[in-house]
């Protein structure tokens, strides 16, 4: 059974872009939820959907943003880049239960 | 006060040795709690979930609940040196579906 998949891996950007990454959960799971890793805050929820609807939603600013299409692959946006925007951006594919299993993550630089 | 705390070590033992690690939570209604463990450069990776009180125990690694102290813990026995890893506690707040919240992680080192 292949796991979570995230594209692309890594991402260089510069303030003021804007940035669309990508997660296909692990077949069958129809929920993903979105978290910044930093080492300053460490993991921190972004938002998560079921379904193609937003259940849950981090403390972040409206910059961060997604969806999530019919085959439950997901996309999280960030508009208008910042220097703290740089960060490990995690995908998590949710079994029933809450049980969530992480991708191997997109790295964001942002200069 | 933050919602999940951990002692962000290191934590240092030698092999073979019993870990634990601790955590402690502000949500009285949390549901369910999580270990994940995470290698350096990697992604997290789901160790034990625990969502009753006592112990939950799984190879090695044992898991245990506590509510009324709002406490979490686990123990890695015979610990070796490929534990090594920062291990991160979650918690599923009341009313959420699949959000965690995470404390900041422990650093285990496991000395050969």
């Amino acid at each position: 059974k292949a796991g979570v998949t995230q594209t692309p891996r890594y991402l260089i950007k510069t303030r003021g872009q804007q940035v669309t990454l990508s997660c296909s959960p692990i077949s069958g799971h129809r929920s993903v939820s979105w978290y910044q890793q930093t080492p300053g805050q460490g993991l921190q929820f972004l938002f998560e959907y079921f379904s193609e609807t937003q259940r849950n939603k981090g403390n972040f600013p409206g910059r961060f943003s997604g969806r999530q299409f019919s085959n439950s692959r997901s996309e999280m946006n960030v508009s208008t880049l910042e220097l703290g925007d740089s960060a490990l951006y995690l995908c998590a594919s949710n079994r029933a239960g809450d049980e969530q299993f992480f991708g191997p993550g997109t790295r964001l630089t942002v200069l | 006060q933050k919602e999940v705390e951990q002692n962000s070590g290191p934590l240092s033992v030698p092999e073979g040795a019993i870990a634990s690690l601790n955590c402690t939570y502000s949500d009285r209604g949390s549901q369910s709690f999580f270990w994940y463990r995470q290698y350096s450069g990697k992604s997290p990776e789901l160790i034990m979930f625990i969502y009753s009180n006592g112990d939950k125990e799984d190879g090695r690694f044992t898991a245990q609940l506590n509510k009324a102290s709002q406490y979490v813990s686990l123990l890695i026995r015979d610990s070796q040196p490929s534990d090594s890893a920062t291990y991160l506690c979650a918690v599923n707040p009341r009313g959420a579906t699949n959000k965690l919240i995470f404390g900041t992680g422990t650093l285990l080192a496991v000395q050969p």
